[in-house]
């Protein structure tokens, strides 16, 4: 059982650049979310989603979008990267009933320059 | 308004000597508390939750947590750490007003150990 899947598992990229991160789980959870993790500011969040075809913005959603078209599929899209985008995301899913438990992909480490 | 504190960025103890790391929460509902773990490069691993059941809270390899509800505290224990168990730990509560399953993170704490 893979979990949750991310990738590009790092990246380099040039600021204007345009960039999608993506994210496939495998556990059939309802709901699913993007957190950038940043040095001494613990995990925030970015987007979630509670179902396929919904989204919301969570705590720092400027300059990221994201969809859901399908149950698996989460990806985040910078669409014009900037240095402060620099950080490392992770994807994290969770089951309806699960008791808050999110479980969280391995992280994608994106360097803006 | 729901928020946590853990209350040390850093924390160095010697392999076979007990950990504490501390975390204190704030929260207008009976709140949902957990702690994860995050190994160097590494995504987040769920070590235990607390959900009213029960204040003593065992989780994996061998930690605990106590809920205090007088003291707003939900500190994290080992009583003899590994050299594995360096890494870093986040202190996180549940948020259950932004209609999803909103997760508070501490900053996280450090956890360094000496052989």
């Amino acid at each position: 059982i893979a979990g949750i899947t991310q990738a590009p598992t790092s990246q380099i990229l040039a600021a204007g650049r345009r960039m999608t991160l993506r994210c496939t789980q495998d556990m059939r959870h309802n709901a699913m979310y993007w957190y950038r993790q940043d040095l001494g500011l613990g995990l925030r969040l970015i987007h979630y989603s509670n179902t396929a075809g919904t989204t919301g913005k969570g705590e720092v959603p400027d300059g990221y979008s994201v969809s859901r078209a399908n149950t698996d599929d989460f990806p985040l899209t910078l669409a014009s990267a900037v240095p402060s985008q620099t950080s490392v995301y992770f994807c994290a899913s969770s089951a309806s009933g699960g008791g808050g438990i999110q479980y969280f992909g391995a992280g994608t480490r994106l360097s803006v320059l | 308004a729901q928020s946590v504190t853990q209350l040390d960025s850093h924390v160095s103890v010697s392999e076979g000597t007990p950990v504490l790391l501390r975390c204190n929460y704030s929260s207008s509902y009976s709140p949902s508390l957990f702690w994860y773990v995050q190994h160097p490069n590494k995504g987040l691993q769920l070590l235990l939750k607390y959900t009213s059941a029960a204040t003593l809270v065992k989780g994996i390899n061998g930690f605990e947590a106590e809920f205090k509800k007088s003291e707003t505290s939900f500190h994290l224990t080992k009583p003899s750490a590994h050299m594995s168990d360096a890494a870093e730990y986040f202190c996180v509560v549940s948020d259950p007003s932004g209609g999803y399953n909103k997760l508070i993170f501490g900053a996280g704490t450090r956890l360094a150990v000496h052989p």
